[in-house]
């Protein structure tokens, strides 16, 4: 069984579309990420969610908003897209960073977005 | 804010030579991770260090965590062709575990 899942794995849109990345782990892990890596190759964490609450949320534009409905899940919903979100987007699972042990992240497949 | 920074950004290395990737923090680690993509996949969990000066190895992978903690190297003796893939460090600042990944060091080995 997949770890940490993403639908779709490929998205191809237009400009100024609303869209939706769907993530889902099945480790019971406490929180849940969302990545975005650019063309060239730079991954930056753009939302997490511990415990359903959001406990980072980067220097990203407000179009993004991550949901989640359980602590199994976060999605992404990206509204009036732009050229520039052209990227893959990982969904990524831990445990609670804080705790103790190796606290390594579990990343789902990605997503590759193309804004046309 | 946090910066960590990763050289080389590309590496091209004839099979059976080694290779080693550099990654500094601008700020003190309470810990570094190390990550591995392959071409087309996704980044996959190789190890983390934690104590100051700790070495660990898996097989022909050596990591290394300076003793200020503000440094890591990743080694790999003699590479295979199936360590082609993008190399991440990824440090973890404060108590929230925010990953901050460098850029990655891209390795190519030709057989």
């Amino acid at each position: 069984d997949t770890a940490v899942s993403q639908t779709p794995k490929y998205l191809v849109t237009q400009m100024g579309n609303d869209k939706s990345i769907k993530c889902e782990q099945n480790l019971g892990h406490d929180t849940m990420y969302w990545y975005k890596q650019d063309s060239k190759k730079f991954l930056k964490i753009m939302f997490s969610y511990n415990n359903k609450e959001l406990i980072i949320n980067e220097t990203v534009p407000n179009r993004f908003s991550p949901k989640s409905p359980d602590k199994a899940h976060l999605n992404l919903h990206i509204n009036s897209l732009e050229l520039g979100d052209s990227a893959v987007y990982f969904c990524a699972s831990s445990q609670d960073p804080g705790a103790a042990g190796d606290n390594e992240q579990f990343f789902g497949p990605g997503t590759r977005l193309t804004v046309l | 804010g946090q910066q960590v920074m990763q050289i080389p950004q590309y590496q091209h290395v004839q099979e059976g030579e080694d290779f080693t990737t550099y990654c500094n923090s601008s700020t003190t680690l309470s810990n570094i991770q190390w990550y591995k993509q392959r071409p087309g996949g996704h980044p996959v969990f190789l190890i983390q260090l934690v104590k100051s000066g700790e070495v660990k190895k898996q097989k022909r992978l050596t990591f290394q965590f300076g003793e200020a903690k503000k440094n890591s190297s990743l080694h790999i003796t003699a590479t295979q062709t199936t360590d082609v893939g993008t190399y991440f460090c990824a440090g973890i600042e404060g108590s929230q575990g925010n990953l901050i990944f460098g850029k990655g060091t891209k390795l190519s080995v030709k057989p």
